[in-house]
């Protein structure tokens, strides 16, 4: 089966940017999407097809994918980002859907 | 606008089956390309996929719960319906639907949730 890897978590500091990675095999061959969970809330679509906002999205969020890795950049992060990100691709061969173990992203 | 809506039992036993039931409105599942999904997530664990419906009644099951799923769907009354037989105290989780659309097929809107407790 196919597998992605999540840093469990990441720190930042208000202002700054927060990088967080997800890794699977050949991972840049599939589409990647991330989705940001507050608590007590549903995921919500952040980036999809690698590097797209969807609509209503801040400009601050934005992704990469390349290799092995997909990677969501939160420029100038926010206390509002606070939450827990989760990387997600479908695998094309299987044609499963596959999720990462999630990061969760500290603001402080 | 697309809006989906999980509905089903809060509780069911250990040995049951649990039936959820997905009632969506502004999308047709008829649409090439679209399809529903169901994912759960137990309490302070990650998301899990557990199966895919597309618009041409292709469907697809997580490879680790494929023996205990059932995905169906009914365009007429818009609803697609998942079935988990032989339900355990690790099920217990909040279970959504999902909106998804190619290519990548990503969740590009969910549902609320619905939670569900195994116990006796």
């Amino acid at each position: 089966s196919y597998d992605l890897t999540q840093p469990p978590s990441v720190s930042v500091s208000p202002g700054q940017t927060a990088t967080i990675t997800c890794s699977g095999d050949k991972l840049g061959d599939k589409y990647a999407s991330w989705y940001q969970q507050k608590a007590g809330q549903s995921p919500v679509l952040v980036i999809y097809q690698d590097t797209t906002r969807p609509s209503g999205i801040p400009e601050r969020f934005s992704g990469s994918n390349s290799g092995n890795t997909a990677t969501l950049t939160i420029s100038g992060t926010q206390a509002m980002d606070e939450a827990d990100y989760y990387c997600q691709a479908w695998d094309n061969d299987s044609v499963h859907v596959v999720f990462g173990g999630g990061t969760k992203l500290t603001v402080l | 606008q697309i809006t989906l809506k999980e509905s089903g039992p809060t509780l069911v036993k250990p040995t049951q089956t649990l039936t959820l039931t997905c009632t969506f409105s502004g999308f047709s599942l008829s649409t090439s390309g679209v399809a529903v999904g169901w994912m759960r997530q137990p309490p302070g664990k990650a998301l899990e996929w557990l199966a895919l419906i597309y618009w041409d009644d292709d469907k697809r099951y997580s490879p680790s719960l494929l023996n205990r799923l059932t995905i169906t769907k009914d365009t007429s009354t818009n609803q697609v319906v998942l079935t988990m037989t032989n339900m355990d105290p690790e099920d217990t989780a909040k279970y959504y639907c999902t909106h998804c659309v190619g290519p990548g097929y990503h969740m590009d809107v969910w549902g609320a949730g619905a939670t569900v407790t195994v116990s006796s």
